[in-house]
């Protein structure tokens, strides 16, 4: 079985709904990611998660909110999707690595994605 | 500005050539350095990491860092069809947060 699993795999969806992905995973990491991934633009941090009780803003949080019900388990809401919310979406987990002179080493692994559109 | 830039290409070479792989960073504080490949279809996955300036190997494989010039290489010798995947660079800013490139698709012809 995958480490780290998505849900739903794809979805379409029309603007104005709200549209809630999960991830899980069974690595026993504290730390949790989400991500979207947009051509050109490469992966963007959007929330993260350093253990259940903490919630961070990334670079793109705007239109978005997570919620992390266990370690194991990390969902990201749209609560009104518009059409530029269309994107691949990745929910990743990461150890902590040794550490770098106070920079982070952390090794990320990632789902599989969940590949969203908004008409 | 990104602070890892990266040309998304597509790459294509044939089978058996040397893939070479660029990124550029602006930001001199960072000094930890990642290549992740994506197959199509599936997350991003940790190939090489390395530390400062000078090379790396793994197999095939080879990571080189230019602190002077701000800029990171991958080389993958004797390319195989399977090496046919996204790769990004990525490297963790003062905050932790991973700062990935674009990305850049190779493509390895048979």
């Amino acid at each position: 079985d995958a480490d780290v699993t998505q849900t739903p795999r794809n979805r379409i969806t029309k603007t104005g709904k709200r549209i809630m992905l999960e991830c899980s995973q069974t690595k026993g990491h504290d730390r949790m990611y989400w991500y979207r991934q947009d051509p050109g633009l490469g992966l963007r941090l959007i929330y993260y998660s350093f253990d259940v009780k903490d919630i961070n803003k990334g670079e793109i949080s705007d239109g978005y909110s997570v919620s992390r019900q266990a370690q194991a388990k990390f969902s990201l809401s749209l609560e009104s999707a518009i059409p530029n919310q269309t994107a691949l979406y990745f929910c990743a987990t990461s150890d902590v690595g040794p550490g770098l002179a106070g920079i982070s080493t952390d090794t990320q692994y990632f789902g599989p994605g969940t590949r969203l559109t908004v008409l | 500005q990104k602070e890892v830039e990266q040309d998304p290409g597509p790459l294509s070479v044939p089978e058996g050539a040397i893939v070479s792989l660029n990124c550029t960073y602006s930001n001199s504080a960072f000094q930890y350095f990642m290549w992740y490949r994506q197959y199509s279809r599936k997350g991003p996955e940790l190939l090489m990491y390395t530390y400062s300036s000078g090379n790396k190997e793994d197999g095939r494989f080879t990571a080189q860092v230019d602190k002077s010039s701000k800029y990171i290489s991958l080389f993958i010798r004797d390319s195989q069809p399977s090496d046919s995947a996204t790769y990004l660079c990525a490297s963790p800013n003062s905050w932790g947060k991973l700062q990935f490139g674009a990305g850049t698709q190779v493509v390895v012809t048979p």
